[in-house]
C-alpha cells in the first residue's frame, strides 16, 4: 500500500495568513493526488484533484502543486471559513489511502 | 439537489451484523463508481470498499475483507454495505462517496453523504 504522510499534523494561523500543507507519498503517484476539506461534524468535501485542478465552486485562494512523491496545498489568504481539517488522498493505486490530516486552527 | 443519504447505522454488539444503505438522488447513479469511507471517532479517513458502476468489480480494504460486502442496485439508485463479524475497531462514521475521473483517468471522490454512525460495543 502507498503511505501518505502530511505535515504538519496541526497548525495555528491568523485570518489573512498564507498557509501551506505538505503531503508526501511513499512512492511516486504521478499527480494522482486529491485534497479534501472537512469541518467538524461535516462530511469531507473535495477541494483539488489531479494535484492542481480546483473543484468547481472552490475559492481561488486554494491551490495545489507537486509531482512524484511531494505535494502541497496552499491557502493564499486564510479566511474564517477555512478553519478545518485537510486530507490528501492518492488515487494512483488501490487502496486509495488518505493522509492522517492537518488541522488548521485559529491563532 | 444532487445528494447521497446514508442510513442503517446504530449500536451493535461485537460479532453482530449491520447493513448500511446509501440512497442517491438527482444524478445517473448507474454511471458512477461508488465507495464507502469510514472515520473512527477523532481519527482520519479510511477507504473501506469500492464497487464499479456495473457492480462487476469490487475491492475491499484488508481491514474488512471477508467480513464486509458492498453491493448496489442501479434500478433503485442505492448502495449497500453488509457488515458481519463486527469488531470494536469498526466503530466509525461511514460515508458513501461517489467516484469520478478526469479524462486522463485520475480518480477522486466528488460527492459525499453526511454519514451514518456505527457503534460496536457490548
Amino acid at each position: 500500500d502507498i503511505q501518505m504522510t502530511q505535515s504538519p499534523s496541526s497548525l495555528s494561523a491568523s485570518v489573512g495568513d498564507r498557509v501551506t500543507i505538505t503531503c508526501r507519498a511513499s512512492r511516486s503517484i504521478a499527480t494522482y493526488l486529491n485534497w479534501y476539506q472537512q469541518k467538524p461534524g461535516r462530511a469531507p468535501q473535495l477541494l483539488i484533484y489531479s494535484a492542481s485542478t480546483l473543484q468547481s465552486g472552490v475559492p481561488s485562494r486554494f491551490s495545489g502543486s507537486g509531482s512524484e512523491t511531494d505535494y502541497t496545498l496552499t491557502i493564499s489568504t486564510l479566511q474564517p471559513d477555512d478553519f478545518a481539517t485537510y486530507y490528501c488522498q492518492q488515487s494512483y493505486s488501490s487502496p486509495r489511502t488518505f493522509g492522517q490530516g492537518t488541522m488548521v486552527e485559529i491563532k | 439537489e444532487v445528494q447521497l443519504v446514508e442510513s442503517g447505522g446504530g449500536l451493535v454488539q461485537p460479532g453482530g451484523s449491520l447493513r448500511l444503505s446509501c440512497a442517491a438522488s438527482r444524478f445517473t447513479f448507474s454511471s458512477y463508481e461508488m465507495n464507502w469511507v469510514r472515520q473512527a471517532p477523532g481519527k482520519g479517513l479510511e477507504w473501506v470498499a469500492y464497487i464499479s458502476s456495473s457492480g462487476f468489480t469490487i475491492a475491499y480494504a484488508d481491514s474488512v475483507k471477508g467480513r464486509f460486502t458492498i453491493s448496489r442496485d442501479n434500478g433503485e439508485n442505492s448502495l449497500s454495505l453488509q457488515m458481519n463479524s463486527l469488531r470494536a475497531e469498526d466503530t466509525a462514521i461511514y460515508y458513501c462517496a461517489r467516484g469520478e475521473y478526469t479524462s486522463a483517468g485520475r480518480g477522486y471522490f466528488d460527492l459525499w453523504g453526511r454519514g451514518t454512525l456505527v457503534t460496536v460495543s457490548s
